[in-house]
């Protein structure tokens, strides 16, 4: 199957700070990704859906200043959490959408803790 | 009402028993459904399709009413390695050409020797 990978797989920062996480698909071009964030015990939720070459798609109640997408290539979609509070300690994961299998193809997730 | 709706768990059985998961979704425009599996801290992952026929693979079964809308995933014969959290997925063509994923809660599942 298809792989995408994202990086890192966690990270510690400090609130206030800013944080980037990479996604990309490693044997396919996705001309969609999508940002999902899970708190625990709680289940996956859609936080935005990025398309390349132009401006992410942000689903109700996500901040877009705040949740920067960056979808520049067909393999690789950045999402920069600004200005970090402890409330976006979380699990956050991509995925790619492979459109020849119309499946998305889900990254290992990068989980982020802001003290 | 939650867009999908899983029962709560955790569900506790011991090694060889059968095991049913049910989920019932709101939106009656959702296209595709699937049972996912998700392990702790790590990325869902595609357990399998569910159809309006029903279909099976192996020790697990997943059956579809459109009428009801609801869904349901039964494993047989459980095996310490099915512990995880067994993910309800409905896709829609409400959200762009592909839909979106909504995901269910999820229903924990341990397994015991």
């Amino acid at each position: 199957g298809a792989v995408v990978s994202q990086h890192p797989s966690w990270v510690i920062c400090k609130s206030g700070t800013s944080v980037k996480i990479e996604c990309r698909s490693l044997d396919f071009q996705a001309t969609t990704m999508f940002w999902y964030r899970q708190f625990p015990k709680q289940s996956l939720m859609l936080m935005a859906t990025s398309n390349e070459g132009s401006k992410a798609t942000y689903e109700q109640g996500v901040e877009k200043d705040k949740f920067l997408i960056n979808h520049a290539s067909l393999t690789l979609s950045t999402l920069t959490v600004t200005s970090a509070h402890p409330e976006d300690s979380s699990f956050y994961i991509c995925s790619a959408f492979l459109r020849t299998e119309r499946e998305q193809y889900f990254g290992p997730g990068t989980r982020l803790t802001v003290t | 009402r939650k867009e999908v709706e899983q029962d709560p768990g955790p569900f506790n059985v011991p090694e060889g028993a059968t095991v049913a998961f049910n989920c019932t979704y709101s939106n009656s425009a959702s296209q595709s459904f699937f049972w996912y599996r998700q392990d702790c801290r790590k990325e869902p992952k595609l357990l399998m399709s569910v159809y309006s026929s029903g279909n099976e693979d192996g020790r697990f079964t997943a059956q579809l009413n459109r009428a009801s809308q609801y869904i349901s995933l039964l494993i047989r014969d459980s095996k310490l390695s099915d512990s995880a959290t067994y993910l309800c997925v409905v896709k829609g063509n409400y959200g762009g050409s592909q839909g979106n994923l909504i995901f269910g809660k999820g229903t924990k599942l341990s397994v015991k020797p």
